[in-house]
């Protein structure tokens, strides 16, 4: 199975707070795993990516939490702002495969109070 | 900032008419993309076009489908004869060609109304 199942559906949080947001996938094929941010009326943006080798990655504000053996990955977002507000998805991609369909998680929509 | 440019914005149709979803992705990018967000929904992968030809596809992707690189700037998203549940936000995206270049550039998007 290829799913990506993520969580919570949606998220509020108060200005400065840590948001949290956790995926867990299925396929032990994927290789590259990235979060997109996505605001209303736009496409999904490209945020932050990790590969299975590595256990975090943190760029600015954002970091991603890797659990191989546990087959999850989570989206810290340190001192939230209120222009973080989006929807965020995680995805899964069989990057060493060639093959480059993305398979999205459901999506969190975050929205950080002022 | 080079960015993938999509039209219409909203494209608003009839159940069995013909529509061509417009995209032009970041020039120096070889690997084309379509995904579709059903309203509320995750974003899900159609297609992938690479060499002028499909190189992926999902189930989704029926006879009804078709993608085209008609010059050297526009990829074109056909759907041949729409029903009520082809209505979603539609997205372009591209890629670089290098092997390590995986990272997918998406479009704003086309909402597409089928009535």
């Amino acid at each position: 199975q290829q799913q990506v199942k993520q969580s919570p559906q949606s998220l509020i949080v108060q200005k400065g707070g840590i948001s949290i947001i956790n995926c867990a996938y299925e396929n032990t094929a994927f290789d590259y795993f990235p979060w997109y941010q996505q605001f209303p009326g736009k496409g999904p943006a490209l945020l932050i990516a990790i590969r299975p080798d590595v256990s975090e990655k943190k760029e600015g504000r954002f970091t991603i939490s890797f659990n191989k053996s546990a087959k999850q990955f989570s989206l810290h977002i340190m001192d939230s702002q209120p222009g973080d507000s989006a929807t965020y998805f995680c995805a899964g991609l069989l990057l060493d495969t060639g093959r480059r369909a993305l398979t999205f998680g459901s999506g969190t929509r975050l929205q950080v109070q002022p | 900032e080079p960015e993938v440019t999509q039209t219409p914005s909203h494209q608003v149709t009839q159940m069995g008419q013909e529509v061509i979803l417009r995209c032009v992705p970041i020039s120096n990018h070889l690997y084309f993309y379509w995904y579709r967000q059903i309203l509320g929904q995750k974003v899900e992968f159609l297609v992938s076009f690479y060499n002028n030809e499909i190189s992926e596809k999902s189930e989704i992707f029926d006879d009804q489908f078709s993608v085209e690189r008609p010059d050297g700037s526009n990829f074109t998203l056909k759907i041949r004869s729409t029903k009520l549940e082809d209505s979603a936000m539609y997205f372009c995206a591209s890629s670089a060609r290098a092997v390590s270049s995986y990272e997918q550039y998406f479009g704003p998007g086309t909402r597409l109304t089928v009535t």
